[in-house]
């Protein structure tokens, strides 16, 4: 099992740049979660997809972050403009919908200058 | 917010049990209770899940009190690879899951 792939597993940009965040679930698995961390505020969920659809999009910070899952194999999460605060480790995780086990990936670092 | 309560942060001596307690006194009647672990710099992992029952994988046991406000997640024999942050969660049929704090576990040599 290849596990979810994050791409990069690492960032640097300026303020104002556009970044995008890449994740490919494991084969099969139905649920896509999208988790910022942080050391002040821990691992928060920011939006997560069931069947290509997002369902739950309350943790996205603000209108600069979006979210886009056009199949079953491959999401984006994009932050534009970028901004320092924007710094954090990014996780993807991925389950079966309903399933008990979510499986991370091992995140992208971001950090915007 | 998070619904869980945990100590910031336990040792254990590597062979002996560790014993990782957590305070869920708002669970819900059909609210879960998960156990995830962090090794420094990866994602988290899933260690096990209970509902009322106690639960044993090959990882972990999990023993969730009979009202349910409180639980243990053991780890019957430490090694220095169980160090990690270890999260207690609450979470519903939704399987959204609410992160706190955790308990930043130590096993020392």
């Amino acid at each position: 099992d290849a596990g979810v792939i994050q791409s990069p597993r690492h960032e640097v940009t300026e303020m104002g740049q556009e970044v995008t965040l890449r994740c490919k679930p494991i084969s099969g698995h139905n649920s896509l979660f999208w988790y910022r961390q942080t050391m002040m505020r821990g691992l928060e969920l920011l939006i997560y997809f069931n069947n290509n659809v997002p369902i739950d999009d309350s943790g996205m910070p603000e209108d600069r972050f979006s979210a886009k899952m056009p199949n079953a194999s491959f999401s984006t999460l994009k932050i534009q403009p970028s901004e320092p605060r924007d710094s954090a480790v990014y996780f993807c995780a991925s389950s079966l919908v309903g399933g008990n086990e979510q499986f991370f990936g091992p995140g992208t670092r971001l950090t915007v200058l | 917010d998070a619904k869980t309560t945990q100590p910031p942060s336990m040792d254990c001596a590597e062979g002996r049990a560790a014993n990782l307690p957590c305070n869920h006194s708002t669970i819900s009647g059909n609210e879960y209770v998960y156990w995830y672990r962090q090794i420094h710099s990866q994602g988290p992992q899933y260690i096990i899940h209970g509902l009322k029952n106690n639960e044993t994988n090959e990882m972990a046991s999990l023993i969730i009190t009979e009202d349910r406000k409180s639980s243990t997640l053991i780890l019957p024999h430490a090694t220095l690879r169980d160090t990690a942050v270890y999260y207690c969660i609450v979470a519903g049929n939704n399987r959204k899951l609410i992160w706190g704090l955790g308990t930043s576990l130590a096993v020392n040599p």
